[in-house]
């Protein structure tokens, strides 16, 4: 079991906008902040959302990060094909003193 | 550009030991703190360890604690991962990763491409 719990797929044709989201606890997304990688099976993850909202250059602004509490959200819009993969929350967990992840979220593009 | 290589990957016996080797180039690499992260086969992502960019911090996953050992050379670039008594669900690929910053919760952003340990008789 993750400390960060995510929904394990998620789904939205061409276009759409999806949210997936992360939920904590105040030992780390809530006192700390949330990173979001994406990755394509096979390959290395990508950093995708660092600091709760900030992307990286050359990250599109269809991908936004955002935080609340204990909870974290990824919104990805104008869904594309290429958007496919798997994608992670993490944060410091002040109690465990190291990173969490989520569980991963598989998102497909019908 | 940064770049990071691991290496040091293989089969290994239960109770055997690795060394891992992460080879960074394209940034300042004593400026970084640094992590490992590891993923399963068909698994999500684990934390495994963490270092600071001197070196004198270091933080540990429970699972691997007592067994792995973090170090880091700056004057050659290069980050280890030393793991003894080696189980079967240490089996994974192990990837390295810079921070964003100089301590071990800054985040982080650059990724290697992984290297696989299968610990197995």
């Amino acid at each position: 079991q993750s400390v960060l719990t995510q929904p394990p797929s998620a789904s939205g044709t061409p276009g759409q906008r999806v949210t997936i989201s992360c939920s904590g606890s105040s030992s780390n997304i809530g006192s700390n902040y949330v990173y979001w990688y994406q990755q394509v099976p096979g390959t290395a993850p990508k950093h995708l959302i660092y600091r709760n909202n900030q992307r990286p250059s050359g990250v599109p602004d269809r991908f936004s990060g955002s935080k609340s509490g204990t909870s974290a959200s990824l919104a990805i819009s104008g869904l594309r094909s290429a958007d496919e993969a798997d994608y992670y929350c993490a944060a410091w967990d002040d109690s465990l003193s190291g990173w969490v992840f989520g569980g991963g979220t598989k998102l497909t593009v019908l | 550009e940064v770049q990071l290589l691991e290496s040091g990957g293989g089969l290994v016996q239960p109770g055997g030991s690795l060394r891992l080797s992460c080879a960074a180039s394209g940034f300042t690499f004593s400026s970084y703190a640094m992590t490992w992260v590891r993923q399963a086969p068909g698994k999500g992502l684990k934390w495994v360890s963490a270092i600071g960019d001197s070196g004198a911090t270091t933080y540990f996953a429970d699972s691997v604690r007592g067994r792995f050992t973090i170090s880091r050379d700056n004057s050659n670039n290069t980050l280890y991962l030393q793991m003894n008594s080696l189980r079967g669900e240490d089996t994974a690929v192990y990837y390295c990763a810079k921070a964003l910053g100089t301590t071990c919760y800054s985040g982080f952003d650059y990724w290697g491409q992984g290297t696989l340990v299968t610990v197995s008789s």
